[in-house]
């Protein structure tokens, strides 16, 4: 299975920038990159998924690298509620049908007023 | 309209006793996924259901474990002889065709099951 490696924590001040990165050195051209984040005590949500290009959505921006080694995603300005466990996870698209995704230990975002 | 649901939220039971947990995925959705999580860890892959196909059972830790789903909609994690490091947040997911393929996932508020 395709890996990925975030770091353990991260800190920021609110309403300032976020960028969590990713590495996934041994992504296939088939894996999607995928963003879910776990608020305390609730199930993880989903955030943002890309396969190439970057990406925006209302919650965040996902920038990917050219060779698809890495990604980052983007918190343009967080927020109190942003504190969270970020996941990267790499979607195997087994021809058209997703696999399970494989969770790690994700980055844990700590965001100060 | 209405999310994953899962039941019962807590579960405190006896090392020994079987235990069944039950998901309602999102109607019309697929895929359903179980996972579960233990304090303070990420989450670990148990198994996943797609269709009428075969399920992928690789992440079952042992033979206590198993899964049904009935009718391509609820699934029902069954734990027979409990043990204490089964405690956990056992967490439900569900994607429809679209999300299949592009991964979204939609969790529920996962059942916490303490064994004694």
């Amino acid at each position: 299975d395709a890996k990925t490696t975030q770091p353990n924590s991260m800190e920021s001040n609110e309403e300032e920038p976020v960028h969590l990165p990713c590495n996934h050195s041994t992504i296939s051209g088939t894996d999607y990159i995928h963003w879910y984040r776990q608020l305390p005590s609730q199930g993880p949500e989903y955030v943002i998924h890309g396969l190439t290009s970057n990406v925006n959505n209302r919650m965040a921006s996902l920038a990917i690298a050219e060779d698809r080694k890495s990604s980052t995603l983007i918190l343009h300005r967080a927020t109190l509620r942003d504190a969270a466990v970020y996941y990267c996870i790499l979607n195997v698209n087994y021809g058209g049908s997703q696999g399970n995704l494989i969770f790690g230990k994700g980055t844990k975002l700590s965001v100060k007023p | 309209g209405a999310g994953v649901s899962q039941s019962p939220s807590n579960k405190v039971t006896e090392k020994g006793k079987d235990v069944e947990l039950r998901c309602d995925p999102i109607s019309g959705h697929t895929a359903l996924y179980w996972y579960r999580q233990s304090l303070g860890q990420g989450l670990e892959f148990l198994i996943y259901f797609q269709g009428n196909s075969a399920p992928d059972k690789s992440g079952l830790p042992s033979d206590r474990f198993s899964a049904e789903r009935t009718g391509g909609s609820v699934s029902t994690l069954t734990i027979q002889r409990t043990q204490q490091e089964d405690s956990a947040v056992y967490l439900c997911a569900s994607s429809d065709l679209a999300g299949g393929i592009t991964g979204e996932l939609f969790f529920g508020e996962g059942s916490r099951l303490t064994v004694l």
